[in-house]
């Protein structure tokens, strides 16, 4: 497709449950980073790839929250036991580059609410 | 660690009206700066960014903003607003010690009445 596509638009979980949020990144694009966006606040890093590779996940909040990209590609972020606090907008984004330089192309966004 | 402050979290304008939203952000390193605006119903997109250079910076839809190294800002201006430009704007950084990583502000969100 020709932008950044994430899966799904909306999820509610009860507390507990686990979820897993897609992202299908811009064909091409190296970089590939989650970020959590609360109500009222900026986007707030997660965790970044570059191809396959998890460069950095000092965002994630606790060790609930895992990310994969095992091909490169699409992104599963996967939240176990969700709790209240975890409910946001999940943003995916890409960039064709590595680096500082390359502005992001955002998903839509994965709204999660936790009841 | 570095960090992004908007000032405005709220701005109401008329038409035609000039624009200047605050961005100011602490790093004392060699930065990239970016303008995004997400309209209603829309997913962020990029509006400018600051590479190196000129400091003044044109965007999309008549937006420009000035990157002032003295004063850690990058302040994002129009000089006359339209309905259209309703919407959430956020200013980010990265910084050459965090491989791409952005820091966003809160936002502003701006409303421009018919």
């Amino acid at each position: 497709g020709a932008g950044v596509s994430q899966s799904p638009r909306y999820k509610v979980a009860k507390r507990g449950q686990d979820v897993a949020l897609r992202c299908d990144p811009i064909s091409g694009h190296v970089s590939l980073f989650w970020y959590q966006q609360a109500l009222g606040q900026g986007p707030e890093f997660l965790t970044y790839f570059q191809n396959e590779a998890q460069l950095d996940k000092s965002g994630l909040p606790s060790d609930r929250f895992f990310a994969e990209r095992p091909e490169g590609s699409v992104s599963t972020l996967k939240i176990q036991r969700t709790q209240q606090e975890d409910s946001a907008v999940y943003l995916c984004a890409s960039s064709l580059e590595e680096g500082r330089s390359s502005p992001l192309h955002f998903g839509n966004g994965t709204r999660l609410t936790v009841t | 660690a570095q960090s992004v402050s908007q000032h405005n979290h709220h701005v109401i304008l008329s038409e035609a009206a000039s624009l200047e939203l605050g961005c100011n952000y602490s790093y004392g390193g060699t930065v990239n700066l970016f303008w995004y605006v997400q309209y209603p119903g829309q997913h962020l997109q990029l509006l400018l960014k600051y590479f190196s250079g000129d400091p003044l910076v044109k965007g999309i839809k008549g937006f420009e903003a000035e990157f002032i190294k003295s004063k850690f800002s990058f302040n994002l201006r129009k000089p006359s607003v339209q309905w259209s430009d309703t919407a959430e704007y956020f200013c980010a950084v990265t910084s050459n010690t965090n491989a791409g990583k952005s820091t966003f502000g809160d936002g502003t969100t701006l409303t421009v009445k018919p």
